[in-house]
């Protein structure tokens, strides 16, 4: 069974320039999440979608972050636009909802460097 | 407010036994995750605990006390690859009749095992 898919693995970028960043969970999966994970930190929710719902979107930062999820599957993370503190590795996990638990299952990441 | 404290760094030998620990102060609680991080890799799901108790997974087991907000990860027979940041993650939210799952996470302890 193939894992969350991201891409790109790495992107550097100068700053005020956009940026996006592309997932596809697991098939099957219908909950997508967006996290960003600061070096020597643990990862920090940004959005959670059910489907194509966004149900948690408390701590994206609305002015610059933008995120969808056309039809349920795959999702983008946009950033227009970039900072410097943007820099950070940007994880997507997909969970299905079983049996009483949900564990997430993280893709590989994009590490985005802003200069 | 939400809180999650893990040692910052450990060292451990070869074929012996770590315990990490993991203590947690949240608004709610609902169910216990440890991931696994390889530099530059994605974190990958190790344990899950929602009773008090301990869960053993080969070398790997996990223990929680709901009433002391505590947890380990117990690595026995120590091998060079298990070099790597475990996450400690705390659920803190129950929708009855969905999906839960926001995760808060803890800063990571980096392991380094020694020959």
């Amino acid at each position: 069974e193939a894992g969350v898919v991201q891409s790109p693995r790495y992107k550097i970028i100068e700053k005020k320039q956009p940026v996006a960043f592309w997932c596809n969970p697991i098939s099957g999966h219908n909950t997508l999440y967006w996290y960003r994970q600061n070096l020597g930190q643990g990862p920090e929710l940004l959005i959670r979608y059910e489907n194509e719902e966004a149900v948690d979107d408390s701590q994206l930062p609305k002015d610059r972050f933008s995120a969808e999820r056309l039809k349920g599957v795959d999702s983008t993370l946009k950033i227009q636009p970039a900072e410097l503190g943007d820099s950070a590795v940007y994880l997507c996990a997909s969970s299905l909802y079983l049996a009483g638990t949900d564990t997430q299952y993280f893709g590989p990441g994009t590490r985005l460097t802003v200069l | 407010g939400q809180n999650i404290d893990q040692p910052t760094e450990m060292t451990a030998t070869e074929g012996a036994i770590v315990q990490i620990n993991c203590t947690y102060q949240t608004s709610g609680f609902n169910g216990l995750f440890w991931y696994q991080q390889h530099a530059g890799e994605a974190p990958t799901f190790l344990s899950y605990n929602v009773l008090d108790g301990l869960e053993e997974k080969g070398r790997f087991s996990s223990f929680l006390s709901r009433s002391k907000g505590y947890s380990y990860l117990l690595l026995k027979e120590l091998q060079m690859k298990d070099s790597a940041s475990y996450l400690c993650a705390v659920r803190d939210e129950m929708n009855y009749g969905g999906a839960t799952n926001k995760l808060i996470f803890g800063t990571g302890t980096l392991l380094a095992v020694q020959p």
